[in-house]
């Protein structure tokens, strides 16, 4: 297994632009969530989904849409950058380890809002 | 609103320290409570996690918690840190009724040797 994978690594954008972060995970959990983290403020929850065709929002939701189409997937969207968005995004998904339900994170990707 | 307090934002200890970082959460029903270790460069992984049962909770890489249920309390400790223990630990709870992950603000420990 994989785990949970994203792309890209890094990226830099200008105000105004919009981009879309990739989240996959092949461990067929249903659950998966999208992290924000900022110095001083640990991690903050952006959406989340419970399943496919399901998402919510968490507790710093403007300025992002996600979609959840397949299990696999949760992508996130910035519509509009703003460099209030320059943060690190971690995606993660939740599944059963040890018969105890676990988060997965995937390894980040790094945004940079000029 | 439901929250989860990491008091020591930055602690730096020598080796072979004792290491005790605070958890507090306010909230007052059932909750399932997570430490999780970021090293740096690196993403998060799960040190240990409570979930019902013995209040003490051993984790990865020597390190335990301790819940205690009337101080609201999950603080996680190592009797004997490592120069390869400096990271941020994050303490993070999901009430019992709800699908949310809430963190605290992390505490950042630096080991010299």
């Amino acid at each position: 297994n994989a785990g949970v994978t994203q792309t890209p690594k890094f990226q830099v954008l200008k105000t105004g632009q919009s981009m879309t972060l990739q989240c996959a995970q092949d461990m067929n959990h249903e659950y998966m969530s999208w992290y924000r983290q900022d110095p001083g403020m640990g991690l903050r929850l952006i959406h989340y989904s419970v399943g496919a065709g399901i998402t919510d929002q968490g507790e710093v939701p403007n300025g992002y849409n996600v979609s959840r189409s397949t299990t696999e997937d949760f992508p996130l969207r910035l519509l509009s950058a703003a460099p209030s968005q320059t943060s690190v995004y971690f995606c993660a998904s939740r599944g059963l380890a040890g018969g105890l339900e676990t988060q997965y994170f995937g390894p980040g990707t790094r945004l940079l809002v000029l | 609103a439901q929250s989860v307090s990491q008091h020591n934002h930055h602690v730096i200890l020598s080796e072979a320290a004792s290491l005790e970082l605070g958890c507090n959460y306010s909230y007052g029903g059932t909750v399932n409570l997570f430490w999780y270790v970021q090293y740096p460069g690196q993403h998060l992984q799960l040190l240990l996690k409570y979930f019902s049962g013995d209040p003490l909770v051993k984790g990865i890489k020597g390190f335990e918690a301790e819940f205690i249920k009337s101080k609201f309390s999950f603080n996680l400790r190592k009797p004997s840190v490592q120069w390869s223990d400096t990271a941020e630990y994050f303490c993070a709870v999901t009430p019992d009724n709800t699908d949310k992950l809430i963190f605290g603000t992390g505490t950042r420990l630096q080991v010299f040797p």
